[in-house]
C-alpha cells in the first residue's frame, strides 16, 4: 500500500514551478507533505484532509483528490531553499490506525 | 525549547551486539514513532505507541524492541536478530496517534555494523 511518488527527481532553476504527484491505489483519510534536507529531519509542509480544503504554505500549494486517491504538491516560483526529497505520508482508513505509509520521495533540485 | 532530541547522532557497533537508541520528547505528545530510512526507500515504520506503557508493531519490526514507560521517553534497541541493521533512524512524535497530527521529527541517528 505504498503510495507511488512522481517524478522520482526533478532539476530546476531558481524561479521555475514545478508539481509533485502521491498516488494510492487504497483510499485515504490524510494526506502529509514532509521536506527532507540531505542528513537532516524531515520537516511538516502541511496535511490534506479528506473533504478538507486546498492548503497553501507561503509558494507551495498542494490538493488532495479523494475520488483518484491522490494528492499534488505545486511548488511556485521555486527557490534554492526549496531542494530537498518530498515526500507524502498517506493515512488509510483499514489496518492505519492512524499512522502514516511514507513513498520513496521526490528529489528536487533547484539551480541558481 | 520544544522539541524532540535523539542520541547519539552517529552509532558504530559490531555484529552480534545489541544497541540502543535513545529519543526523548518535551511537546507532551502522547504518540511516538520510529523509523528506518534507507537510500531511495522513503520512512518505514517500525514501531509506534500511542500512549505510556503501550506500543505496536509497525511494518518493520523485527529485530527491534521498544519501551514506553514515560511520556516523553520511546528508546529503540535493535537487537543482533535485525540482518541488516545499517541505517539512518528517525525518531517522531505526534500531538495524537491520528493521522490528522502533523508529526514532528528528531534529527536522526546513522547507525553503521561494522
Amino acid at each position: 500500500q505504498q503510495p507511488v511518488q512522481s517524478p522520482q527527481a526533478v532539476i530546476l532553476r531558481e524561479g521555475e514551478d514545478a508539481v509533485i504527484n502521491c498516488s494510492s491505489s487504497k483510499a485515504l483519510y490524510s494526506v502529509h507533505w514532509y521536506r527532507q534536507k540531505h542528513g537532516e529531519a524531515p520537516v511538516f509542509l502541511m496535511i490534506l484532509l479528506k473533504g478538507g480544503e486546498q492548503m497553501r504554505h507561503e509558494k507551495i500549494s498542494a490538493s488532495f483528490n479523494e475520488k483518484k486517491q491522490q494528492s499534488s504538491l505545486y511548488l511556485t516560483a521555486s527557490q534554492l531553499s526549496y531542494s530537498g526529497t518530498y515526500f507524502c505520508g498517506t493515512e488509510q482508513p483499514q489496518g492505519s490506525q492512524g499512522n502514516l505509509i511514507f513513498g520513496k520521495g521526490t528529489k528536487l533540485s533547484v539551480k541558481p | 525549547d520544544g522539541g524532540i532530541t535523539q542520541s547519539p547522532k552517529y552509532l558504530f557497533r559490531k555484529e552480534g551486539q545489541n544497541v540502543t537508541l535513545s529519543c526523548e520528547q518535551n511537546l507532551n505528545h502522547d504518540a511516538m514513532y520510529w523509523y528506518r530510512q534507507d537510500p531511495g526507500q522513503g520512512l518505514r515504520l517500525i514501531y509506534y505507541s500511542q500512549i505510556v506503557n503501550d506500543f505496536q508493531k509497525g511494518d518493520i519490526a523485527e529485530g527491534y524492541s521498544v519501551s514506553r514507560e514515560k511520556k516523553e521517553s520511546f528508546p529503540l534497541t535493535v537487537t543482533s536478530a535485525q540482518k541488516n541493521p545499517t541505517a539512518f533512524y528517525l525518531c517522531a512524535s505526534s500531538p495524537t496517534g491520528t493521522g490528522r497530527s502533523e508529526q514532528f521529527f528528531g534529527p536522526g541517528t546513522r547507525l553503521t555494523v561494522l
